[in-house]
């Protein structure tokens, strides 16, 4: 059973478009982080989500704690090609990390 | 430039030879961990180590072994490896917040 369901799985879009993925779980965590990954290379953290409510942007980037602390949402605005790339969400606690299995999001240009 | 290096990046080996991937990191991080990547599964933690001499098990040790005798290094050992270890590994090093990872190996057993 994965502890973190992320959805999509995968996500393709045109370029301009705007879209939503999403990271769901039953369990309340005290944090969220997620992470980027390029194809061919390692994850990069975007952004860590501790407090139920908060809502943090990068750029295009809107991230979204659930107020429960049980979710978690990545919305791109006017996505681009550079936006390609798997996107996971991961939980970190007591120095493991669980991740979701990701979505892979892929921008037609 | 703050890295973590991994060692090789592309292996093939056959069933029960014996292996080392070398992970290496260059910003006096005293958090370092080993995950697997495979389609459909995601990232799984294999071991982590919060310090030198302390290594811990994460949701899949089975069939591998660290250590850490000095800060920058933690070797991934896999003593007998089998198909079902064929995978992309990644090492990350991690400071107060923001965990870094290495660019991966992927390995083949046949």
């Amino acid at each position: 059973t994965q502890l973190l369901e992320q959805s999509p799985q995968f996500l393709s879009i045109q370029e301009g478009e705007n879209l939503t993925v999403y990271c769901n779980s039953s369990s309340v965590f005290s944090s969220l982080q997620w992470y980027r990954q390029e194809p061919g290379e390692g994850p990069v953290l975007l952004v860590t989500v501790v407090t139920g409510g908060e809502v943090k942007k990068l750029k295009r980037l809107t991230f979204q704690f659930g107020d429960a602390r049980k979710d978690s949402s990545l919305h791109i605005t006017a996505a681009q090609p550079g936006d390609t790339g798997l996107y996971l969400c991961a939980w970190p606690y007591r120095g493991q990390f669980y991740f979701g299995t990701g979505t892979s999001l892929t921008v037609i240009p | 430039e703050a890295q973590v290096t991994q060692n090789p990046r592309y292996l093939i080996t056959v069933t029960g030879k014996k292996l080392t991937v070398t992970c290496s990191q260059n910003m006096n991080h005293e958090y370092m961990s080993w995950y697997r990547q495979d389609p459909g599964l995601g990232l799984r933690q294999i071991y982590y180590s919060m310090n030198v001499e302390v290594t811990d098990k994460g949701d899949v040790p089975e069939g591998y072994k660290v250590s850490r005798k000095e800060k920058r290094n933690f070797p991934l050992i896999l003593e007998s490896p089998s198909p079902n270890q064929t995978s992309l590994y990644f090492c990350a090093s991690k400071g107060l917040d923001e965990q870094y990872f290495g660019p991966g190996t992927r390995l083949t057993v046949t």
